[in-house]
């Protein structure tokens, strides 16, 4: 079945950029997506791209996409402390299910 | 606009009891889903409800789980009797379709389950 992949860790400085990666297996996902959640709460959708897509930007996010690796990646850019929280790649598959990965769990360091 | 809303936010139960979870989604969505991570990990699909009809349930995980849709509101999910292993965060999510910009989902805050 379907699987993702994400680093279990990052920790990073406040001010720098954070990278968080992703792989998946399934090559047919149309729509991929990040989460976060921050202790004790929910899940908030971050942003989400079309797989026709290379790149989406969103103030301080940018989400990349390569299709032929299967890779997927968020990039915060000015990290600050409220960035702090776990974040989950997620993949849709044929049957509108989402799959997602274990989540990054990111710290910025004052 | 209200978001997707769950109760209880948590519930601390002793095992063999029951428990019943209530999401309310987003009003207008069709597709409403549950989900669950147990004990750190990854975050499971349970079923999917297609306004009253059960679209897939492939991921509830036995006969003790049983979900509801009745006039395809709102969603429960009872749990009897539960079992240790069934603490966990159970999130309940809702979209508005399946195709297009309809494929965003949308979760709600969770309801927080211990089982003691």
């Amino acid at each position: 079945g379907e699987d993702v992949e994400q680093s279990l860790f990052l920790s990073v400085r406040e001010g720098d950029s954070s990278v968080i990666n992703c792989t998946y297996t399934d090559s047919s996902s149309t729509y991929l997506y990040w989460y976060k959640q921050e202790p004790g709460a929910g899940l908030q959708l971050l942003t989400y791209i079309f797989s026709n897509m290379d790149m989406k930007q969103d103030q301080r996010l940018t989400v990349l996409l390569n299709k032929k690796d299967k890779h997927l990646s968020l990039r915060i850019a000015d990290t600050q402390t409220g960035d702090s929280a776990i974040y989950f790649c997620a993949t849709m598959d044929s049957s509108y299910k989402l799959i997602f990965g274990s989540g990054t769990r990111l710290l910025v360091r004052p | 606009e209200a978001g997707v809303t769950q109760f209880p936010s948590h519930s601390v139960i002793e095992k063999g009891q029951t428990v019943t979870l209530r999401c309310d989604p987003i009003s207008g969505h069709d597709n409403l889903y549950w989900y669950r991570r147990v004990m750190g990990k990854e975050i499971k699909f349970l079923l999917h409800f297609v306004k009253e009809s059960k679209q897939d349930e492939s991921g509830m995980p036995n006969n003790r789980f049983l979900a509801e849709r009745t006039g395809g509101t709102y969603s429960t999910l009872k749990v009897q009797p539960a079992e240790l292993e069934d603490s966990g965060v159970y999130f309940c999510a809702s979209s508005q379709g399946l195709k297009g910009a309809g494929n965003t989902i949308y979760f709600g805050e969770g309801s927080w389950l211990t089982v003691v």
